[in-house]
């Protein structure tokens, strides 16, 4: 079946560590997405890819980076400059426009 | 003036009655429309999605677009305390990205 899998699914970070977060698709879809969520509240959009080896900022790109080597991949990592980085991060596809999001399961990420 | 806006609730149903969820946006030129369902702790997953005027149906749920008004809602029939989660708005403006709203969390009273 296609998906997206998104792994760890729980992430514990120390102070002034860089993590790294998987994002793995095979629904041959161009576009991949990085996400924010906290408590509460609404997606808050990190970077995302429309084609391999480019990607754009979002609206709270500081302190995460990424890379897209390959269609299939967009890993995100979260560097020690995100100093609140404990958050829900949802990684998502898209078809093309108007065929709206796939989303992953979906990583939970806490600073210890 | 936000992109997207939703009440962000809680909206409280009572089982088996009608759910009404309202969403509006800024762009006039946005083209797509969807609703997604998350449950806490839980993913998105898309539920409706529509992009001309008027009502589009799918078992219990009915999505319904204005774009005159700039307004799509969601309508919940006969609803079940299955379907107490937080429901995303998010919009097409103008490539594949989508534009999210804050979510209304809808929770049915058994």
């Amino acid at each position: 079946d296609g998906g997206i899998t998104q792994s760890p699914k729980y992430l514990f970070r120390k102070e002034g560590q860089n993590v790294t977060l998987s994002c793995e698709q095979n629904l041959n879809h161009d576009a991949m997405y990085w996400y924010r969520q906290d408590p509460g509240q609404g997606l808050r959009l990190i970077y995302y890819s429309q084609i391999v080896n480019d990607f754009q900022k979002g609206d709270i790109a500081e302190g995460y980076s990424v890379s897209r080597e390959k269609k299939e991949s967009f890993p995100l990592t979260v560097t020690s400059a995100q100093k609140n980085p404990t958050a829900f991060y949802l990684c998502a596809s898209s078809g093309g426009f108007g065929y709206g999001y796939t989303f992953g399961s979906g990583t939970r990420l806490t600073v210890v | 003036q936000k992109e997207v806006e939703q009440n962000s609730g809680p909206l409280s149903v009572p089982e088996g009655a009608i759910a009404s969820l309202n969403c509006t946006y800024s762009d006039r030129g946005s083209q797509s429309f969807f609703w997604y369902r998350q449950y806490s702790g839980k993913s998105p997953e898309l539920i409706m999605f529509i992009y001309s005027n008027g009502d589009k149906e799918d078992g219990r749920f009915t999505a319904q677009l204005n774009k005159a008004s700039q307004y799509v809602s969601l309508l919940i029939r006969d609803s079940q305390p299955s379907d107490s989660a937080t429901y995303l708005c998010a919009v097409n403006r103008y490539d594949e990205k989508l534009t999210f709203g804050t979510g209304t969390r809808l929770t049915i009273i058994p």
